[in-house]
Order: C-alpha cells, then structure tokens, then sequence
C-alpha cells in the first residue's frame, strides 16, 4: 500500500565495510534480474545482472546471487565508498519476448558513513 | 555519447493542460519505455515499444498515449493532465532480441500538476 512505499527500507554502514542488499522477487517465471542504483536527482544506473540459467555473477566490487527455490536476489557491495551511497532497486523480467519490461522492487536506501 | 536523452527536466503543469515529453536515444536501440516513478517507489511501466511503429501497453497505461515514428524518438503525451499524474517520468532504451539486455536510462522529467 501507500504506507508501504513511503518507508524504504534502509542499509547503514561504514566505509569500507561490505553491504548486503536484499530482493525478494515476485514472478517464478522470471528469468532476467537486473540491479540498478539511483542516486538523488538522476536515472536508475544498471549496476549489474544475471540470468536464471546463473546463481552467482560478479562484477567490479560487486556480486549479485540468485536463489530461484526462495526467489531471493542480493547484492554485494564490497569495501563499500561514501560514493556508494543511493537507493537501490531490483527489477526483474520473464519470458521470450518480455522486450526490455521490467519491473521493479521497492528499492533499498544504502547509507555509507566515512 | 549522449545515451538517452529527456527534455524538459522539469515541468508544472494546471490540471486539464495537455503535454508531451520528449525522449531520444543515440545508442540505435530498438526497444524503449516510458516509466513513472512516484515518492518511495520503484518504476512502473507506462508504455513500451520493440521499434519504429510499433508500441504497446504497460501496467499503467491510462491518461498517456505514445508514437514512435523513428528509432530514436519516443515522446510520451499526457492527453489531460490530473493531479495523480504528479510523478517522475523515466524514458529507457535497450538492444532488441528475445535475450534480455539491460535498460539504459535517462535522467528522468520531474513534472507537477496543479
């Protein structure tokens, strides 16, 4: 509901530290995840993805998980920068022919304290 | 590289005012959507198109038409603008194909309605 939205969950760290971020996905179909980060004033930035076929993908600093049995996403940041700081969605996808539809989490507010 | 592109940044509109915001791409995607994005939220898709002349529904379609007359282009048109309609608007691109690829984003048009 409407309460639900305005109360983004939040993650508070310290840098350096490693942050985990946490999705729960909706569709079981889904074969496509995407996270994006969005900080104040600007676009959703893709972060990094993986398909269903995948339970693990790493990129620069950052690993996303996928456990399909509990339709769970994460994602790691490690040593974690005040740059780092924004608000992160998941967004997920299913099928042949889903031409670029997303849709997204909630979306987590990621705090880096120096 | 200017990726995609959103004019205006801003805009207020009275309710009743009809308006289009612009949305272009240098990248030769072939698919592009429109988001909203409302205060606590994550993205909800509007409309979406898999190419020139070619467009198609998302989860909140009503009160917004859509063209796409070039690759490039993708205007999303308010027809009657509410006060509900106060939200932020996000354009995205994405490669074509039945594998999914990431969606690109632009900065997003901030629009109020009075």
């Amino acid at each position: 509901g409407e309460s639900v939205g305005l109360h983004l969950p939040t993650l508070s760290v310290q840098e350096g530290d490693n942050s985990i971020i946490n999705c729960a996905y909706s569709n079981s179909a889904s074969d496509y995840f995407i996270w994006y980060k969005q900080e104040s004033g600007k676009g959703p930035q893709f972060i990094i993805d993986i398909r269903s076929n995948m339970d693990k993908r790493q990129g620069q600093r950052v690993t996303v998980l996928l456990n399909k049995t509990v339709k769970h996403l994460s994602l790691q940041i490690a040593a974690t920068q005040p740059g780092d700081s924004a608000v992160y969605f998941c967004a997920e996808s299913w099928g042949l022919g889903s031409y670029g539809k997303l849709t997204f989490g909630q979306g987590t507010i990621l705090t880096v304290h120096p | 590289n200017a990726g995609v592109t959103q004019t205006p940044k801003f805009l207020v509109l009275k309710t009743g005012q009809s308006m289009t915001l612009q949305c272009a791409q240098d990248m030769n995607h072939e698919y592009m959507s429109w988001y909203r994005q409302d205060p606590g939220m994550g993205l909800r898709l509007i409309h979406y198109s898999v190419g020139a002349g070619i467009t198609d529904q998302g989860e909140v379609p009503n009160g917004y038409n859509v063209s796409r007359s070039t690759t490039e282009d993708f205007p999303l048109r308010l027809l009657s603008a509410a006060p509900s309609q106060t939200s932020v608007y996000f354009c995205a691109s994405s490669y074509g194909g039945l594998t999914n690829q990431p969606q690109h984003f632009g900065d997003g048009t901030r629009l109020s309605i009075l």
